[in-house]
């Protein structure tokens, strides 16, 4: 099983859509979760960390379930300028040399006019 | 506008030449990262700097050779490289390293290097 693990898409939606990504991540003792988005041939860009309780953004509202151990994203009204790839970070337990981000290897989003 | 400043954006080289990739933050972070993105696929470190100290090398071949002169510049000496080398290479930076709360890793834009 990967450490991190999300569906790679393409996600076709049409502008205005509501979509939602979920990502899942196999040690349950992790401690950090973000959600980063990347143009096509530019740098990953902080989207946003993930709390415990949920938290909002705009548009954007991100979840995190311990339990289930998977984390997800939702959008609103999607727009054009959302289209990119959405990858799923998580920093592991520990501290030291182990405490390294683990990327998922992205969610490819193509909104529609 | 990132606040991780690389250059060059792009660079060709030959096998057998010496090129050094630079990375410039001045966000007071103390940990600086090297990362390598082929197409299609997410980062892979290859080095990470924590105050100024080499802390982590994912087995990275010697042709690659970071370097930290102080806390606000990374660099990335590159020589004898292969055409597989050939990929997107990003700086970022955070905080601290090794810490348990929450803190995200800021990118540079990248240099895309091509090896001929």
């Amino acid at each position: 099983r990967k450490e991190v693990e999300q569906d790679p898409g393409p996600f076709n939606v049409p502008e205005g859509a509501t979509v939602a990504f979920n990502c899942t991540y196999s040690n349950s003792a992790s401690q950090s979760f973000f959600w980063y988005r990347q143009d096509c041939r530019k740098e990953p860009k902080l989207l946003m960390s993930v709390y415990s309780s949920g938290n909002e953004d705009g548009r954007f509202t991100a979840q995190l379930n311990r339990a289930s151990q998977y984390i997800s994203l939702l959008i609103r009204d999607s727009k054009l300028s959302d289209s990119a790839t959405y990858l799923c970070v998580v920093k592991p337990p520990g501290g030291g040399a182990t405490n390294k981000l683990i990327f998922g290897t992205g969610t490819l989003l193509a909104v529609q006019p | 506008d990132t606040e991780v400043t690389q250059t060059p954006k792009h660079l060709v080289m030959g096998m057998t030449n010496k090129k050094s990739l630079k990375c410039e933050q001045h966000m007071g972070h103390r940990a600086m990262y090297w990362y390598k993105q082929k197409a299609k696929k997410p980062p892979e470190l290859m080095f990470v700097y924590s105050y100024e100290k080499l802390s982590i090398n994912e087995s990275v071949p010697s042709r690659f050779s970071p370097e930290c002169p102080n806390s606000s510049l990374l660099n990335l000496h590159l020589h004898a490289l292969q055409p597989e080398d050939s990929a997107l290479y990003l700086c970022a930076s955070s905080q601290e390293f090794g810490q348990s709360q929450n803190q995200p890793q800021h990118f540079g834009d990248g240099t895309r290097l091509s090896i001929l």
